[in-house]
């Protein structure tokens, strides 16, 4: 169980917008930054925002984070059949004894 | 072009030892943080441990303290984890993954294709 908390699942159509959640606490969220992954499938993980809203290099800009709080969100916008992936919410917890978190990921269906 | 190039794994018995390794290029391996993660099958991902990079910090998760060990040669820019008394839910898909800084809490923005470790008799 993490601590933090993602819907397992998310779905959308081609065009829409839609948005993933990541709920926290004030020792992780509350205090630190938040990053976003994709994982395509049968691929490895790839960086998709840091520091809550900032976009990599060859990030496409419908990709954008933002949090409040102890939460904080993805969200895709103008969607397309490529997005379809599991997405990771991370951070850094130092009340932790292991301090690197995950978020338990969400499957994102593009219908 | 950076790259990671994990190596190592494979399959073992219960009470068993696997030293991964990832060797990275392209980039300054020593002013970047570097970390591993894992993936059991059809499961999320977990963070499994990280280090700093002059190597002086180290940090695990719960699962591997006391069994897992990372380290770091910035002569040789590859990073290590050495993993002991394995067990069957050690079993999973251990990625290499670069930090964007010095710092282990940096996010990570480049990562290796993956070594498969398995553990069963």
């Amino acid at each position: 169980q993490s601590v933090l908390t993602q819907p397992p699942s998310a779905s959308g159509t081609p065009g829409q917008r839609v948005t993933i959640s990541c709920s926290g606490s004030s020792s992780n969220i509350g205090s630190n930054t938040v990053n976003w992954y994709q994982q395509l499938p049968g691929t490895a993980p790839k960086l998709l925002i840091y520091s809550n809203n900032q976009r990599p290099s060859g990030i496409p800009d419908r990709f954008s984070g933002s949090k409040s709080g102890t939460s904080a969100s993805l969200a895709i916008s103008g969607l397309q059949s490529d997005d379809e992936a599991d997405y990771y919410c991370a951070i850094w917890d130092d009340s932790l004894n292991g301090p690197g978190v995950f978020g338990g990921g969400t499957k994102l269906t593009v219908l | 072009e950076v790259q990671l190039l994990e190596s190592g794994g494979g399959l073992v018995q219960p009470g068993g030892s696997l030293r991964l390794s990832c060797a990275v290029y392209g980039v300054t391996f020593s002013s970047y943080a570097m970390s591993w993660v894992r993936q059991a099958p059809g499961k999320g991902l977990e963070w499994v441990s990280a280090i700093s990079n002059s190597g002086g910090a180290t940090y695990y998760a719960d699962s591997g303290k006391g069994r897992f060990t990372i380290s770091r040669d910035n002569s040789k820019n590859t990073v290590w984890l050495q993993m002991n008394s394995l067990r069957a839910e050690d079993t999973a898909v251990f990625y290499c993954a670069k930090g964007m800084t010095t710092v282990p809490w940096s996010a990570f923005d480049i990562w290796g294709q993956g070594t498969m470790v398995t553990v069963s008799s």
